[in-house]
């Protein structure tokens, strides 16, 4: 069974890019969440979204935004690029009912210049 | 405060030591809580579920205590494979908050 993916692995962007990253979860899994880590910090919750809809916001600015699909994948999007969002994205899923435990992507490096 | 604090660390030890680390967590209402262990430069792996009764996997034990809001995970007879940075991780309304995370180097 395929766990969490997520592409591209790594990423080179500008500041005033605009990036999008993406996320499969475990299949059955209807949850998906976004977490930003920066260099020796535990990751930052960025989103959480279930069954389409999002259920959690952590506190990132506007120029972050998410969606899930109906195959329950997601898309994490940040606009206006800064270097402060150089960082690993990590992806999660998670199963209702599951005690909230989740399990991650090998995540998304982005660097931005 | 920070919402989860651990240990600094870094902890140095040799094969075969037991190491605990500790956390801590601000926010009361918290319902549900993990220990995760990160690798450098790979993604955090669920280590275990932390229960109010307590609870073991091999040579790991995790303590929860809700009144102290504390949480604690104990290592036996480490192995150089334990070597890794270990995250407390603490649930509320599907939000998850990670420490800061304790690396832990076991020597031979």
């Amino acid at each position: 069974d395929a766990g969490v993916t997520q592409s591209p692995t790594h990423l080179i962007k500008t500041r005033g890019q605009q990036v999008t990253l993406r996320c499969s979860p475990i299949s059955g899994h209807k949850s998906v969440s976004w977490y930003q880590q920066v260099l020796g910090q535990g990751p930052q919750f960025i989103f959480q979204y279930y069954e389409k809809e999002e259920r959690g916001r952590g506190n990132f600015p506007d120029r972050f935004s998410a969606r899930q699909f109906p195959n329950y994948s997601s898309e994490l999007n940040v606009n206006a690029l800064l270097l402060g969002d150089s960082a690993l994205y990590l992806c999660a899923s998670g199963g209702a009912g599951s005690n909230n435990e989740q399990f991650f992507g090998p995540g998304t490096r982005l660097t931005v210049l | 405060r920070k919402e989860v604090e651990q240990d600094p660390g870094p902890f140095n030890v040799p094969e075969g030591a037991t190491v605990a680390f500790n956390c801590t967590y601000s926010n009361s209402a918290s319902q549900s809580f993990f220990w995760y262990r990160q690798d450098c430069r790979k993604e955090p792996k669920l280590l275990m579920s932390v229960y109010s009764s307590g609870n073991e996997d091999g040579r790991f034990t995790a303590q929860l205590n809700r009144a102290s809001q504390y949480i604690s995970l104990l290592i036996r007879d480490s192995k150089l494979s334990d070597s890794a940075t270990y995250l407390c991780v603490v649930t509320l309304n599907n939000d998850m908050r990670f420490g800061a995370g304790t690396r832990l180097t076991v020597k031979p």
